[in-house]
C-alpha cells in the first residue's frame, strides 16, 4: 500500500514564508505532485518532481529527496490568496494517490 | 477552467433515489477518473478508466456504478446511496495513467451530493 502524510493545518503571516511538508511511503515510485485547492474549487496542479532536487517556479518552489521519501513546497511572499489547502500527491505504480492536504491560513 | 466539466454541481438525493453524474473533457486525454473528497479525508480514488477500459476498482461499494461510453466522457450512477456517501465527487483526466508528467491530474469542479 501507500502512506502519505502532511500536516492538516498551517497558519503565517502575509508576506512571510512557509514549508509544507510530505513524507511518503510507496513502492514503483514515479514522481511527486503538488496540488492546490481553494475553497469549494477544483485541485489545480502547482508543480511535479521525479528527480531529486528543487523546482522552482515563481513564489512556489518543490523539493524532493526519493531517498528519505520527503518533499516539501515552500511558498515565499506570502498573499492572502494562497490560503488553500496543499495537496501532495504520489504516482506509484501507475495510480496517482494524495494525502490529506494541509489547510494553510494566511493572516495579514 | 482546467477543461474538464461536471455537472451537476450540486445535488441533493434521497436514499432510495437514482441519479447520474456526468464529466466531460476535450483535452484529448486517455485517462479518467473518479475521486470522492470527505470532510477532513483524504482525497479518495474510486475508479480509473484508461482507453475507455476500467483499470481500477478501488473496492468501491456496488452502489457506485461508473461508465465511460468514450475517452471524452465519464459518469457516475447512483443508487441506494446512504448519508455517508454525501461528499464532493470529483472527476479528473490524464494525457496517461500516471506515467510521469502526463500523469498531471486535470479535475473538473467537482459535484456537491448530499443524500438525505
Amino acid at each position: 500500500g501507500q502512506n502519505i502524510d502532511q500536516p492538516t493545518e498551517m497558519t503565517a503571516t502575509e508576506g512571510a514564508i512557509v514549508q509544507i511538508n510530505c513524507t511518503y511511503q510507496t513502492s514503483g515510485f514515479n514522481g511527486l505532485f503538488w496540488y492546490q485547492q481553494h475553497a469549494g474549487e477544483a485541485p489545480t496542479f502547482l508543480s511535479y518532481n521525479v528527480l531529486d532536487g528543487l523546482e522552482e517556479k515563481g513564489r512556489f518552489s518543490s523539493f524532493l529527496s526519493r531517498s528519505k521519501g520527503y518533499s516539501y513546497l515552500l511558498l515565499k511572499e506570502l498573499q492572502m490568496k494562497d490560503s488553500a489547502s496543499y495537496l501532495c500527491a504520489c504516482n506509484a505504480g501507475n495510480m496517482l494517490t494524495f494525502g490529506g492536504g494541509t489547510r494553510l491560513m494566511v493572516k495579514p | 477552467e482546467t477543461g474538464v466539466t461536471q455537472t451537476p454541481r450540486h445535488l441533493v438525493m434521497g436514499m432510495t433515489n437514482k441519479k447520474s453524474l456526468k464529466c466531460e473533457q476535450h483535452l484529448g486525454h486517455n485517462a479518467m477518473y473518479w475521486y470522492k473528497q470527505s470532510a477532513k479525508k483524504p482525497l479518495e480514488l474510486m475508479f480509473v478508466y484508461n482507453f475507455k477500459e476500467q483499470t481500477e476498482n478501488n473496492s468501491v461499494p456496488s452502489r457506485f456504478s461508473p461508465e465511460c461510453p468514450n475517452s471524452s466522457h465519464l459518469f457516475l450512477h447512483l443508487h441506494t446511496l446512504q448519508p455517508e456517501d454525501s461528499a464532493l465527487y470529483l472527476c479528473a483526466s490524464s494525457q496517461d495513467r500516471a506515467e510521469g508528467l502526463g500523469g498531471q491530474a486535470f479535475f473538473g469542479q467537482g459535484t456537491r451530493l448530499t443524500v438525505v
